[in-house]
C-alpha cells in the first residue's frame, strides 16, 4: 500500500479564516512533506519533517504553520492568506532519509487539496 | 528554486507511437523518479533509479539512470489515449536538513486517437 490521503478535497477561504489541511500516511514511513504547485508547474517544497521534527523550512511566510502530531499525521495551519496562495497543495511521505538505515527515499505523493483563497 | 532541464516541454502524438522525454541537471543526483500528473491529482510515481546507468521497465515505460548520475530519460511505447498528462523527472539529493526533491519543468503529453 502506498497510499497517502489528504482531506478536504477542496477549500475555499477568505483572507481572514483560520482553516488546515490534513494529510496521514500508514506506510510506515518517517519523512513527510508539505509542497505547493501552481497550475502547469512543478511542485515547490515548503516543509519537510524527519522522524516527526521539522528539518527543512524553505522560507515559507509565518501564515503557513506546519504541525506533525505524531508519524502517521502532518497538519498544514492557514491563517490570514492572500489571493496568491491559491495552489494545490500536495502532501508526500518517503521511507527514511538516506544514509539512516539503509531506507529508500521515495517520495510517495497524496492527491492534493485545491486551495482557492478570496 | 532549481529546477531541471526537462524536454521536451509538450509533445501531441498519434495513439501507438513510442515516446521519448528526457531530463539534464548540472548537479549529480543519487536517485532520480519519474511520476505522472493528471489535472488536478497528485503526482503518481512510475518508475524510481536508484543507479547509475540502471535501467528499469515498468509495463510500457523504460527509464533509465545515466551513467553520469547528470540526467536520465523515460521512454513510452505505444502510447494509448490514457498516457494523457504532464510527467515530472525528479532527482534526489540529501541535504543537511534531509532529502530533496529538485524537479524537472514537466512534459505535457497529448495523445491524438
Amino acid at each position: 500500500d502506498t497510499e497517502v490521503t489528504q482531506t478536504p478535497k477542496h477549500l475555499v477561504m477568505g483572507m481572514t479564516n483560520k482553516k488546515s489541511l490534513k494529510c496521514e500516511q500508514h506506510m510506515g514511513h518517517r519523512a513527510m512533506y508539505w509542497y505547493k504547485q501552481k497550475a502547469k508547474k512543478p511542485p515547490e517544497l515548503m516543509f519537510v519533517y524527519s522522524y516527526e521534527k521539522l528539518s527543512i523550512n524553505e522560507s515559507v511566510p509565518s501564515r503557513f504553520s506546519p504541525e506533525c502530531p505524531n508519524s502517521s499525521l502532518l497538519n498544514l495551519h492557514l491563517h490570514a492568506l492572500q489571493p496568491e496562495d491559491s495552489a494545490l497543495y500536495l502532501c508526500a511521505s518517503s521511507q527514511l532519509p538516506r544514509g539512516l538505515a539503509g531506507g529508500t527515499d521515495t517520495q510517495y505523493f497524496g492527491p492534493g487539496t485545491r486551495l482557492t483563497v478570496l | 528554486g532549481q529546477q531541471l532541464n526537462q524536454s521536451p516541454q509538450s509533445m501531441f502524438i498519434q495513439e501507438g507511437e513510442d515516446v521519448s522525454m528526457n531530463c539534464t541537471s548540472s548537479s549529480i543526483f543519487n536517485t532520480w523518479l519519474w511520476y505522472k500528473q493528471d489535472p488536478g491529482e497528485g503526482p503518481v510515481l512510475l518508475i524510481a533509479l536508484y543507479k547509475a546507468g540502471e535501467l528499469t521497465s515498468n509495463g510500457r515505460l523504460t527509464a533509465q539512470f545515466g551513467i553520469t548520475r547528470k540526467d536520465s530519460f523515460l521512454n513510452i511505447s505505444a502510447s494509448i489515449p490514457s498516457d494523457v498528462g504532464i510527467y515530472f523527472c525528479a532527482g534526489l539529493g540529501v541535504t543537511g536538513g534531509g532529502n530533496k526533491l529538485t524537479f524537472g519543468t514537466g512534459t505535457q503529453l497529448k495523445v491524438e486517437l
